[in-house]
């Protein structure tokens, strides 16, 4: 079956400054990479999600590349806020149907 | 539209007893998937049910989990005779149909706690 990993386990940068966490996986057939953000207690909620028929999407401070090739996608917050710390998860959609593969997630800390 | 309820928002369990765990999908969302996530870790996908049907259990521990959908109601996860290392956050999410690359939408989940 599918398997995802995701690097670092955990970021600390300084506000301002840009965060890059990237994921792997092994199922070439997958064709669905979505970002959650996890706050403490809370559920997690979609913050960019990308198909493999386009290589980059991106949606204000937040960007995610995609190399189906590599089979590895990445996700990229510029001009870090406090309020972006959290723990970041990615995912990989198993095709045929919308069940989800996480990775191992990171937790983000933003530094003022 | 309330979205993805989930009920109870948590749970407190003595070891031995049994655990259920509710699940109302959003409106016109008749698919349903189950992840559990341990403390400091991942979300770990369990089960997916559509009505009356399960679809894939291939999450769901062999032993003391059983999931259902049923025609009226929530849906149900149920730990029989729950364990501490049952302890973790529940959640489910729901799909309007057999989709695929499609946002999933999350309730706000259900935290168990065996003492």
């Amino acid at each position: 079956g599918e398997n995802v990993e995701q690097h670092p386990s955990t970021l600390s940068v300084q506000e301002g400054d840009s965060a890059v966490i990237k994921c792997t996986y092994s199922d070439s057939a997958s064709n669905y990479f979505p970002w959650y953000k996890q706050e403490l207690g809370k559920r997690p909620q979609l913050i960019i999600d990308i198909r493999s028929n386009v290589g980059e999407k991106k949606d204000q401070r937040i960007a995610v590349t995609l190399n189906k090739t590599a089979k590895h996608f990445s996700l990229h917050i510029t001009e870090t806020q406090p309020e972006d710390s959290a723990v970041y998860f990615c995912a990989v959609g198993v095709k045929g149907y919308n069940k989800l593969i996480f990775g191992a997630g990171t937790r983000l800390a933003v530094h003022p | 539209n309330a979205g993805v309820m989930q009920n109870p928002r948590h749970l407190v369990r003595r070891r031995g007893q049994e655990a259920r765990l509710r699940c109302s999908p959003m409106k016109g969302h008749s698919h349903v998937y189950w992840y559990r996530q341990l403390p400091e870790e991942g979300l770990k996908f369990m089960v997916y049910l559509q009505k009356e049907n399960i679809i894939d259990e291939s999450g769901m521990p062999k032993e003391r989990f059983s999931a259902e959908f049923p025609k009226e109601g929530p849906s149900i996860l149920r730990i029989q005779q729950v364990v501490r290392g049952d302890s973790a956050a529940y959640f489910c999410a729901s799909s309007p149909a057999r989709t695929e690359n499609t946002e999933a939408f999350f309730g706000q989940g259900t935290r168990l706690t065996v003492v």
